[in-house]
């Protein structure tokens, strides 16, 4: 079974940091590029990150380029988000996402984690 | 970055009705279009890819069409398990970009 499971999310003040992993099974995890993608409390989705499958390439959105880094560990299996300079509005939750298409970030994503939930505050 | 604006907000409709939810990009982004639904507390499933495959598993009664800047998700009989809110992503240009989604609830 294909299966994205998220850890590290949790209550962080102002202008700290946060390492999320997501441990995935069931695929060949270098093959396939992988996003974050998350979701304020009540709002749409937002996506974070991307990175190719090799690790080579990664593209951040706006909201977090310069305090965020992407990486992967394919021995491991395992994605990461190292987030610094937390802001309140970096709460929510945090999802992992699988690409459908095998070499290109974020065209379609097929397969999502549960998630987990960052807060921001003091 | 290019936006993608849904319409409607939310619809009101009843089992058995047909749905349709529109998505509109900023700029055109050939077929690089997916469809999402996503239930309150659960992670979204892709429904559509590429603007109009239809993800594996999928109902048939889900379709999806349009290219370029104006792309619509049709449910052609609405199901119980089907009330829940719907995102449109573009895959074409980054960042990548969702709708604001759309909720489908029960008349």
């Amino acid at each position: 079974e294909v299966q994205l499971l998220e850890s590290g999310g949790g209550l962080v003040q102002p202008g700290g940091s946060l390492r999320l992993s997501c441990a995935a099974s069931g695929f060949t995890f270098s093959r396939h590029a992988m996003s974050w993608v998350r979701q304020a409390p009540g709002k749409g989705l937002e996506w974070v990150s991307g990175i190719t499958g090799s690790g080579d390439s990664a593209n951040y959105a706006d909201s977090v380029k310069g305090r965020s880094t992407i990486s992967r560990d394919n021995s491991k299996n395992t994605l990461y988000l190292e987030m610094n300079s937390l802001r309140a509005e970096d709460t929510a939750i945090y999802f992992c996402a699988k690409d459908l298409v095998v070499l290109t970030v974020g065209r379609a994503f097929d397969v999502w984690g549960q998630g987990t939930m960052v807060t921001v505050s003091s | 970055d290019i936006q993608m604006t849904q319409s409607p907000s939310s619809v009101s409709a009843s089992v058995g009705d047909r749905v349709t939810i529109t998505c509109r990009a900023s700029q055109g982004i050939s077929s690089w279009l997916a469809w999402y639904q996503q239930k309150p507390g659960k992670a979204p499933k892709l429904l559509i890819y590429g603007a109009s495959s239809l993800e594996s598993g999928v109902p048939s009664r889900f379709s999806g069409s349009g290219s370029g800047t104006d792309f619509t998700l049709t449910i052609s009989s609405l199901q119980p398990e089907d009330f829940a809110t719907y995102y449109c992503q573009q895959g074409s240009n980054f960042p990548r970009t969702f709708g604001q989604g759309t909720k489908v609830e029960i008349k």
